[in-house]
């Protein structure tokens, strides 16, 4: 079945560090990943929609200079936390959608929990 | 704007009994629905999909019904385990073709031995 894997699991940084995660889809691929942060028991909140080499689209409130998003092959898309607060730690989970249908299911990565100190 | 609103008490069950989860939306007219399953400090794994033309979908021991009209989904696990203790999450299509889903915040599901 359609894997994704997500890097770090878990990650620690210091405030005013930048830490970059890691979404692959291993064994198909996607023109279309999803960017989603999860508070504890809370919903996933949509935070972009990264478009294989193109510029991501970002919900309204996110701030699209502090959350990088690179989308630059078919298996590969990638969030870089700029100088990251506090205020930013959480759960951060990405997901991917084989190319061709806009409306299967999502494939998720298993997430990075983001500590920033 | 759209809202989706599931029950956010934890639902405690005895195990071999049914399992009723529930959706409701609000301001919206989704072409689908989905449901997944979420186990804590883990990313979602999708479960079913429903079609707005469809008013029930079974796979295995879940069943989803989807009312259009009451702009509800009810997702049923039938026979429950203990092992289908987790969060349950609906979501639907946004708005556009676009291909974004919109979850809800989730029903925790314990189901006790």
């Amino acid at each position: 079945g359609a894997v994704v894997s997500q890097h770090p699991s878990r990650v620690i940084c210091k405030s005013g560090t930048s830490v970059k995660i890691e979404c692959r889809s291993l064994d198909f691929q996607a023109t279309t990943m999803f960017w989603y942060r999860q508070f504890p028991k809370k919903s996933l909140m949509l935070m972009a929609t990264s478009n294989e080499g193109s510029k991501a689209t970002y919900e309204q409130g996110v701030e699209k200079d502090k959350f990088l998003i690179n989308h630059a092959s078919l298996t590969l898309s990638t969030l870089t936390v700029t100088s990251a607060h506090p205020e930013d730690s959480s759960f951060y989970i990405c997901s991917a959608r084989e190319a061709g249908s806009y409306n299967s299911p999502l494939h998720f990565g298993n997430g990075t929990r983001l500590t920033v100190t | 704007s759209q809202k989706i609103e599931q029950n956010s008490e934890a639902l405690n069950i005895q195990e071999g009994k049914t399992a009723t989860l529930t959706c409701n939306y609000t301001n919206y007219s989704p072409a689908y629905l989905q449901w997944y399953r979420q186990d804590p400090g883990r990313g979602p794994v999708f479960l079913l999909l429903i079609r707005e033309n469809e008013k029930e979908k079974r796979k295995e021991r879940l069943k989803v019904t989807f009312d259009t009209t009451l702009k509800q989904s009810l997702f049923h696990i039938t026979a429950s385990q203990p092992a289908d203790s987790a969060t349950y999450l609906c979501a639907l299509a946004g708005s556009g073709n676009t291909g974004k889903l919109i979850f809800g915040q989730g029903t925790t599901l314990q189901v006790k031995p």
